[in-house]
């Protein structure tokens, strides 16, 4: 079955310390893109990817990094310099990867939540 | 309206009533507005997208309209079932680089 994968579910990380969330899709989609969820806030971009081995800063980057090496694939990496990192962490694709973030038909994963500890 | 803004927050319903809940969007350098339906301990789902003044979007008992002047969409459920019982958010895509922008939510609970 087609559809967008990320891993872990829930994932505890030590103060100082990267850690990478994983995100897999087999829709054979452009576009990937990562949001965070805050108690009673919407989503909010952190990086998305039109197209393999490019990607653009969405609204909350900073402490942030990605790559996108492969159209499957497209990692995030919460660094050491994320002040805040605890939060929800969701990861989707679209067909639309020629229009910028406007997902269009996106597919969600299942998300990752993030604790610092 | 600066934002998109979805009210009410949350919602209790019985079964068998209708309801239905706003989402208020910036009209200028609108591009499309999209419904997902987010049930607990899933991902969430697309429902609709709209892109025209006046769009009406229908499937089964849930139905949704646009207006792209105003910057609203409604979005309504007949005869709510206990499966309807999700969050459901809306985003607006605006601008020349279509950024997107989520609401928080509308929480429906549907008490069989």
């Amino acid at each position: 079955d087609g559809g967008i994968t990320q891993s872990p579910k829930y994932l505890f990380r030590k103060e100082g310390q990267n850690v990478t969330l994983s995100c897999e899709q087999n829709l054979n989609h452009d576009a990937m893109y990562w949001y965070r969820q805050d108690p009673g806030q919407g989503l909010r971009l952190i990086y998305y990817s039109q197209i393999v081995n490019d990607f653009q800063k969405g609204d909350i980057a900073e402490g942030y990094s990605v790559s996108r090496e492969k159209k499957e694939s497209f990692p995030l990496t919460v660094t050491s310099a994320q002040k805040n990192p605890t939060a929800f962490y969701l990861c989707a694709s679209s067909i639309d990867g020629d229009r910028g973030p406007t997902i269009g038909e996106a597919f969600f994963g299942q998300g990752t939540r993030l604790t610092v500890v | 309206i600066l934002n998109v803004e979805q009210s009410p927050q949350s919602l209790h319903v019985q079964e068998g009533d209708s309801t239905n809940f706003t989402c208020s969007f910036p009209s200028s350098n609108f591009y499309a507005l999209h419904w997902y339906r987010w049930e607990t301990a899933k991902s969430p789902e697309a429902l609709f997208v709209m892109t025209l003044n006046g769009d009406e979007k229908k499937k089964g008992r849930i139905s949704a309209t646009l207006n792209t002047k105003e910057g609203y969409s409604y979005l309504y459920i007949k005869g709510s079932q206990p499966e309807d019982s999700a969050t459901y958010l809306c985003a607006s895509t605006t601008g020349g680089y279509q950024k997107v922008t989520f609401g928080i939510g509308t929480k429906l609970q549907v008490i069989p």
